[in-house]
């Protein structure tokens, strides 16, 4: 079946630090994968996506590569702003079903001026 | 545009009691989606609507009914709550010219004691 891992969290940041939130899947075949973010008391909000293997998604300086090889989509960002606090979560959509979305548990970012 | 809204934000429910969760779009999106959030297991896919009338199961429809009878609204329904579904709940919506791109609403933080 279907599934998404991320690293557990909280992550604790330093602004202008180098953030990497790790996240694998399993899922057959070649689903498309995503970044959603949540800041407190809002819903999820799209944050970047990747439709096929080595495409790199990015957005607001967050960036994220589909590796097949070893089934990651991990995020990455260059220099973290206290802004950036915020649940993250790792997601893909069914090859077969683009209404069914597969969820990680999500990692909360914590920056500190 | 309001976007995706979700009434009521807080809800507390006895075992056994009924309710029903609201949530409403204007942007005119075909498709809909609930989702509920528990700690360490991220979202996961209840019930989804691929257009008015058409209604089908996620991951864990047990317990929740759905109907959609207008393009806006796509209301989820507790039966006869349960502990269990102390959770989260969440409301998405996207359109089909977007495939990758949901909107989600605010949430709904439901307690049944």
């Amino acid at each position: 079946g279907n599934s998404v891992t991320q690293m557990e969290g909280p992550v604790t940041l330093s602004e202008e630090a180098f953030l990497t939130i790790n996240c694998t899947y399993t899922a057959t075949g070649y689903p498309s994968l995503f970044w959603y973010v949540q800041y407190p008391g809002e819903g999820l909000q799209l944050l970047l996506k990747a439709t096929k293997a080595d495409d790199k998604g990015s957005n607001k300086g967050f960036e994220a590569t589909y590796r097949k090889e070893t089934t990651s989509f991990h995020l990455e960002k260059g220099s973290v702003q206290v802004s950036d606090s915020a649940v993250y979560f790792c997601a893909l959509s069914d090859l077969n079903n683009f209404n069914k979305f597969y969820f990680g548990s999500g990692t909360k970012l914590n920056v500190k001026p | 545009n309001a976007g995706v809204t979700q009434t009521p934000k807080f809800q507390v429910l006895k075992t056994g009691q009924s309710m029903t969760l609201q949530c409403a779009q204007d942007m005119n999106h075909e498709y809909m989606s609930w989702y509920r959030q528990d700690p360490g297991m991220g979202l996961r896919l209840i019930h989804y609507s691929v257009g008015a009338g058409i209604t089908d199961q996620g991951e864990v429809p047990n317990g929740y009914n759905v109907s959609r009878s207008t393009t806006e609204d796509f209301p989820l329904r507790l039966l006869s709550a349960a502990p269990s579904q102390t959770s989260v709940y969440f409301c998405a919506s996207r359109t089909s010219g977007k495939i990758y791109e949901q909107y989600f609403g605010p949430g709904t933080r439901l307690t049944v004691t």
